[in-house]
């Protein structure tokens, strides 16, 4: 079984702050991506990457950052936190074979105050 | 235009009837279709994959696509209330490996 993980299931920060949200994989998979999910607006892509270092912007990047230094972890970072990102992020990871499923994390639940 | 459409909902549905869930989308090109199911304060899970025009028949579940038309459906057949969840419609276009989601219809099954 494919198993995403993601580093904390709540989180709460302050404006301003910087935030990692770290997210792993154990499948091999080349694919990761970073989603937010509001209510009303369905799953927005923020980043994915297709390999190690590679990243491509999603549809909404403004305010994040990306990073990937192995294949098995994925993490996404808010420079500086603000209360429009508060928000349920999800993580998920799939094969590099077009039209693969994407697995996805529990999803953490950020606030920011 | 929103790339890939879907009602909101709630859809309620009787226990045992059908349900019929369908999403558009404005990309011609798009070459994969997904049905992913998400329980309240779940993660997505994927259902149904489809890749060309007709049924793909899993179970209970079926999907049917028309790429002249652009649209693609599930059918939940005897529906349960286990079936009670949002449905998301995925589509991948070109040889990215993104896909975009709607929005998800949320179906609610009635005991």
């Amino acid at each position: 079984d494919v198993k995403v993980t993601q580093s904390s299931r709540y989180l709460v920060k302050r404006t301003g702050e910087k935030v990692f949200l770290e997210c792993v994989q154990d499948m091999d998979h080349e694919n990761m991506f970073w989603y937010r999910q509001d209510p009303g607006l369905g799953l927005r892509l923020i980043y994915f990457s297709y390999d190690v270092k590679m990243k491509e912007k999603g549809d909404i990047p403004e305010g994040y950052s990306v990073s990937r230094e192995k294949k098995e972890r994925f993490s996404l970072i808010l420079e500086s936190a603000s209360t429009n990102q508060t928000s349920m992020y999800l993580c998920a990871s799939s094969l590099r074979t077009s039209g693969e499923t994407q697995y996805f994390g529990p999803g953490t639940r950020l606030l920011v105050l | 235009q929103k790339e890939v459409e879907q009602n909101s909902g709630p859809l309620s549905v009787p226990e045992g009837a059908i349900a019929s869930l369908n999403c558009t989308y404005s990309d011609r090109v798009s070459q994969s279709f997904f049905w992913y199911r998400q329980y309240s304060g779940k993660s997505p899970e994927l259902i149904m994959s489809i890749y060309s025009n007709g049924d793909k028949e899993d179970g209970r579940f079926t999907a049917q696509l028309n790429k002249a038309s652009q649209y693609v459906s599930l059918l939940i057949r005897d529906s349960q209330p286990s079936d009670s969840a949002t449905y998301l419609c995925a589509v991948r276009s070109g040889g990215y490996q993104k896909v975009t989601f709607g929005t998800g219809t949320k179906l609610q099954v009635i005991p």
